[in-house]
């Protein structure tokens, strides 16, 4: 079945490390997104990708670093520029932009600064 | 700049009783809309989207919205909720112009389905 994949599941970082989240989707989509998900914030905007080896600044996006070398594959890196990682994060994809297609999400990573 | 407020953070209901979460976006060209729906430590589903045509959507689960551009209102509703129900939902919008798809979300609304 196509989907989003997203691993680890759950992840714990110690101050000032570096940790990657991986994103990967199996639906043939052009486009991705990184969102970070607070109690009580909804969902913020980290990065977004159109096209492969391409990519924009979101909302929210000091502290944080993506890449696009492949079309199924968007991580995200958390720096330790980023002061307060501790969130869920969410990686979505659509099939195109300004046509009302709707995202789809994968399960989502929990971290945790330790 | 797009925005939407969901004006309910927490809505508890007791079981088979109807529902409504609110949904209101600031936009003043066309927009599209969504609702999603998240069970605890999951990823986001959609429940329906609003693109053009009849104001009134039907979604999975037996959900409908109600389009209403003079309000700027995107309205949830269910005539009678289930356990099963308990979630959180958001509501979301895309302003479909310039070629670029950024859906800008609501802060959710967390709904609690008692027996």
């Amino acid at each position: 079945d196509g989907g989003i994949t997203q691993s680890p599941k759950y992840l714990f970082r110690k101050e000032g490390q570096n940790v990657t989240l991986s994103c990967e989707q199996n639906l043939n989509h052009d486009a991705m997104y990184w969102y970070r998900q607070d109690p009580g914030q909804g969902l913020r905007l980290i990065y977004y990708s159109q096209i492969v080896n391409d990519f924009q600044k979101g909302d929210i996006a000091e502290g944080y670093s993506v890449s696009r070398e492949k079309k199924e594959s968007f991580p995200l890196t958390v720096t330790s520029a980023q002061k307060n990682p501790t969130a869920f994060y969410l990686c979505a994809s659509s099939i195109g932009t300004g046509r009302g297609y709707g995202y789809t999400f994968g399960s989502g990573t929990r971290l945790t600064v330790v | 700049a797009q925005s939407v407020t969901q004006l309910d953070s927490q809505v508890p209901v007791f079981e088979e009783a109807p529902v409504e979460l609110r949904c209101n976006y600031s936009s003043s060209v066309s927009v599209y809309l969504f609702w999603y729906v998240q069970y605890p430590n999951q990823g986001l589903q959609l429940l329906l989207k609003y693109l053009s045509g009849s104001t009134l959507v039907k979604g999975i689960n037996g959900f409908e919205a109600e389009f209403n551009k003079s309000q700027t209102s995107f309205h949830l509703r269910k005539p009678s909720v289930h356990i099963s129900d308990t979630a959180e939902y958001f509501c979301a919008v895309i302003t479909p112009q310039g070629g670029s798809e950024k859906l800008v979300f609501g802060k959710g609304t967390k709904l609690t389905v008692n027996p």
